[in-house]
């Protein structure tokens, strides 16, 4: 199975200041990668699939890149409601498969 | 917008079985391809079984001969039967629309899950 790995674990972010979240593949899943973000106690929400196109309703400040192993989601402003857990998953191979998640954290 | 609502999570002792239930509104269950995804406690996201809208369905290995995944189209509703649990299989469990319709990939409506706990 591919294997998913976000790092960091833990970011430590001050509100208006820039994410920017690692995921890599243990093979190339071309741009078959999405992103979820989770809030405490509720379900993921689709953020990105395709590697970088925005689900419905999305803000643009959330923007994905990267193809192949290593991908990018990148937060321009942190807003108070964007401090959650992101994870993202692969869908290029069955199972499919999901990273660990990065929290990202108030600094 | 789709909802889903799953139903049917609780304590059960190591052994026994369970059926949980996802009822969806909004689109129709039979026409679309649909996942159980877990969570154990403190971890990531862990896909465990998928109906596609054709009907075949698939397992991850660690499930595989324990848990069947079955719909009903007059309920709309998705189910996951679970059977010989194991502490390991304790977790919230979440339904999953797939999507895009044509070549289920990623999970595009969520519901807010239910919990199991395997435990004596």
């Amino acid at each position: 199975e591919v294997v998913m790995t976000q790092s960091p674990a833990t970011l430590s972010v001050s509100p208006g200041e820039r994410a920017t979240l690692s995921c890599r593949a243990s093979q190339s899943v071309t741009s078959n990668l999405a992103w979820y973000q989770q809030k405490p106690g509720q379900a993921p929400r689709l953020l990105i699939y395709a590697a970088s196109t925005r689900a419905t309703g999305i803000p643009a400040r959330f923007s994905g890149s990267g193809s192949g192993a290593e991908f990018t989601l990148t937060i321009s402003s942190l807003q108070s409601e964007d401090f959650a857990v992101y994870h993202c998953q692969q869908y290029n191979n069955w199972p499919r498969t999901f990273g660990q998640g990065t929290k990202v954290e108030v600094k | 917008e789709a909802q889903l609502v799953e139903t049917g999570g609780g304590l059960i002792q190591p052994g026994g079985s369970l059926r949980l239930s996802c009822a969806a509104s909004a689109f129709t269950v039979s026409s679309n391809s649909m996942s159980w995804v877990r969570q154990a406690p403190g971890k990531g996201l862990e896909w465990v079984s998928v109906i596609y809208s054709g009907g075949n369905t698939y397992y991850a290995d660690s499930v595989k001969g324990r848990f069947t995944i079955s719909r009903d189209s007059f309920k709309n509703t998705l189910y996951l039967q679970m059977g010989s649990l194991r502490a390991e299989d304790t977790a919230v469990y979440y339904c999953a629309r797939m999507g895009p319709l044509l070549l289920p990939s990623y999970f595009d409506s969520w519901g807010q899950g239910t919990l199991v706990t395997v435990s004596s």
